[in-house]
């Protein structure tokens, strides 16, 4: 399974930006990024996902880097909602199963 | 509106008893997933099924038991050879790995 690398946990301020980085340095051609969150007590919920280029939507925005090995999740103004463990996930174009790291734990700050 | 339904959201088993968990899902979506999640922890995949009336073991599958006989429908029964079954159990479904993956809201088994 191809691997992703991200910080333990993250600190924002309420209605900061927040970046949230994951490395994927033997990512393939195929493998698409995707980043999911999980609130207490609830399953996984989708943010966004992307291939090669940058992708906006209207929770988040990743930013793809060139070479493909590392990707950027941006939330543009946090809030308390967003406080969530944070997973970044890569998946080819077929249906094998998610494999979840631990994640980024962020923490918002009001 | 279309998603995943689990049921139920809380549920308790004694011991030598085995118990099923159902997973509902009207997204046409083919493939569906079973993971565990013990607290502070990542999701574990416990079963997978891509197609119907077929099914994978995931990492950790002994003590679960799964079946596919409709498309929308993949219920995982946690048997008594599950010695430690206290999680927070979630299934999922897909079409194609290009697409985003929707979970249920999941189901709290705990031991009596």
């Amino acid at each position: 399974d191809a691997k992703t690398t991200q910080p333990n946990s993250m600190e924002s301020n309420e209605e900061e930006p927040v970046h949230l980085p994951c490395n994927h340095s033997t990512i393939s051609g195929t493998d698409y990024i995707h980043w999911y969150r999980q609130l207490p007590s609830q399953g996984p919920e989708y943010v966004i996902h992307g291939l090669t280029s940058n992708v906006n939507n209207r929770m988040a925005s990743l930013a793809i880097a060139e070479d493909r090995k590392s990707s950027t999740l941006i939330l543009h103004r946090a809030t308390l909602r967003d406080a969530a463990v944070y997973y970044c996930i890569l998946r080819d174009y077929g249906n094998t199963p998610l494999v979840f790291g631990k994640g980024t734990r962020l923490s918002v700050i009001a | 509106d279309g998603g995943i339904t689990q049921s139920p959201k809380y549920l308790f088993r004694k011991e030598g008893q085995n118990v099923t968990l159902s997973c509902e899902q009207n997204l046409n979506h083919d493939a569906m997933y079973w993971y565990r999640q013990d607290p502070g922890q990542g999701l574990r995949l416990i079963y997978y099924s891509q197609i119907v009336n077929d099914f994978q073991k995931g990492d950790i599958a002994e003590g679960y038991s799964v079946s596919r006989e409709k498309k929308e429908s993949f219920p995982l029964t946690v048997t008594s050879a599950q010695k430690n079954p206290t999680a927070f159990y979630l299934c999922a479904s897909i079409q194609t790995g290009s697409q985003p993956q929707h979970f249920g809201d999941g189901t709290r088994l705990s031991i009596l």
